[in-house]
């Protein structure tokens, strides 16, 4: 258990729709990483938050958004969703950017778009 | 650009020494990471190098070279438990205050009995 949450496990939803993911990072750490991993692809990463704020980005769609919180947890929103967003999404945290900062996955969300 | 390559799928044997092999190329290097990722779950942190060089951890070892930019995953005593994606992954220059990992696709291992 790597102390990182993820809410909810499994979502299965209609093209068009709209979902959110949930995020809540190890106690203590102040970044947090989202990831989407499909059958065909690696782990991609989307986003970074530093302490409330963006601090970087990468492949995101502009139909996918993310925003953390005061209390650091994460959120990341799936809009006008598309067959192609079936995948795993990851949530990971670390203390913060420094050298060697371990990323800590948490278990996932799985989403299915039908 | 960023690239890293892994051998998509790998075969050994209970009981014997395996090694994962990473080549990368990416615009700045701040550190490679591998993680071991078994179906449906979460990457699990297996070592970290930044400097040349080995680094030990039990069954484990990870090595590193910055110039050749390339790393390998040395698995040794291979147990059934084994059998798992092994990820490498870069992580990207300080200086652009980011932490992020660029991943591999992932090497699957089986072990067979």
């Amino acid at each position: 258990d790597s102390g990182v949450t993820q809410t909810p496990k499994h979502l299965i939803t209609a093209t068009g729709q709209r979902v959110t993911l949930r995020c809540s990072p190890r106690s203590g750490d102040l970044s947090v990483y989202w990831y989407q991993q499909s059958l065909d692809q690696g782990l991609q990463f989307l986003i970074q938050y530093y302490n409330g704020e963006e601090r970087a980005k990468g492949n995101i769609l502009e139909r996918f958004s993310a925003q953390q919180f005061p209390d650091l947890h994460s959120e990341l929103n799936l809009s006008s969703l598309e067959l192609g967003d079936s995948a795993l999404y990851f949530c990971a945290s670390s203390g913060g950017t420094g050298d060697g900062e371990t990323q800590y996955f948490g278990p996932g969300t799985r989403l299915l778009v039908l | 650009g960023q690239n890293i390559d892994q051998p998509t799928e790998m075969t050994a044997t209970e009981g014997a020494i395996v090694q994962i092999n990473c080549t990368y190329q990416t615009s700045g290097f701040n550190g490679l990471f591998w993680y071991q990722q078994h179906a449906g779950e979460a990457p699990t942190f297996l070592s970290y190098n930044v400097l040349d060089g080995l680094e030990e951890k039990g069954r484990f070892s990870s090595f590193l070279s910055r110039s050749k930019g390339y790393s390998y995953l040395l698995l040794k005593e291979l147990q059934m438990k084994d059998s798992a994606s092994y990820l490498c992954a870069v992580r990207g220059p300080y200086g652009g205050a980011t932490n992020k990992l660029i991943f591999g696709t992932g090497t699957l291992l089986a072990v067979q009995p």
